[in-house]
């Protein structure tokens, strides 16, 4: 199976709040798991990537978590802005292909004032 | 602007129709990408290009889809007879160095097809 599963599919944060977003897969030969932001009208933009030689890769407010055992990795967005509303697509690749990206359904992120 | 370029940003055809989606890669990048939007749902691979040669297509309908990337000139994702199925955003992205990199893509805006 190729799938990344993504949840939740809709999430609404306060300001200042912290936005998680989960993703699993199944395929155990993906080595690359990107997080894309997409706004309205937009193509994806890459927000984010981790390998899974790593637990943890933080940059800015963004932080990615990763459990290889588990086959899981979630997205947190610290200290939650009106800007970061949009929605977040979390993707896998293997290495021999790494372009070739199996994306989740993504999660709409409203972040309220 | 040395980004993704895709057009047309918009694009209405009848069923029956012939759509032609162009894109031109970031400068220096040899690797283009199509992917599919539906409505509601993730962006699903399509096919994988690089100048003159298809590397991969085995998310390309087996019918009315074709793809290239001539030596000179834009990457083009043709569908034929359109059907209002097609109806989609078809995202273009490409890489540096194709399989053996991070993985890191560029997408453009995408080309928004509405079938009538």
């Amino acid at each position: 199976q190729q799938q990344v599963k993504q949840s939740p599919q809709s999430l609404i944060v306060q300001k200042g709040g912290i936005s998680i977003i989960n993703c699993a897969y199944e395929n155990t030969a993906f080595d690359y798991f990107p997080w894309y932001q997409q706004f309205p009208g937009k193509g994806p933009a890459l927000l984010i990537a981790i390998r899974p030689d790593v637990s943890e890769k933080k940059e800015g407010r963004f932080t990615i978590s990763f459990n290889k055992s588990a086959k899981q990795f979630s997205l947190h967005i610290m200290d939650s802005q009106p800007g970061d509303s949009a929605t977040y697509f979390c993707a896998a690749s293997s290495g021999t292909n790494a372009g070739k990206s199996t994306f989740g359904d993504g999660t709409t992120l409203t972040v309220k004032p | 602007n040395a980004g993704v370029m895709q057009n047309p940003r918009h694009l209405v055809r009848r069923r029956g129709q012939e759509a032609r989606l162009r894109c031109s890669p970031m400068k220096g990048h040899s690797h283009v990408y199509w992917y599919r939007q539906l409505p509601e749902e993730g962006l699903k691979f399509m096919v994988y290009l690089q100048k003159e040669n298809i590397i991969d297509e085995s998310g390309m309908p087996k019918e009315r889809f074709s793809a290239e990337f001539p030596k000179e000139g834009p990457s083009i994702l043709r569908i034929q007879q359109v059907v209002r199925g097609d109806s989609a955003a078809y995202f273009c992205a490409s890489s540096r160095t194709g399989g053996l990199n991070t993985g890191e893509l560029f997408f453009g805006e995408g080309s928004r097809l509405t079938v009538l």
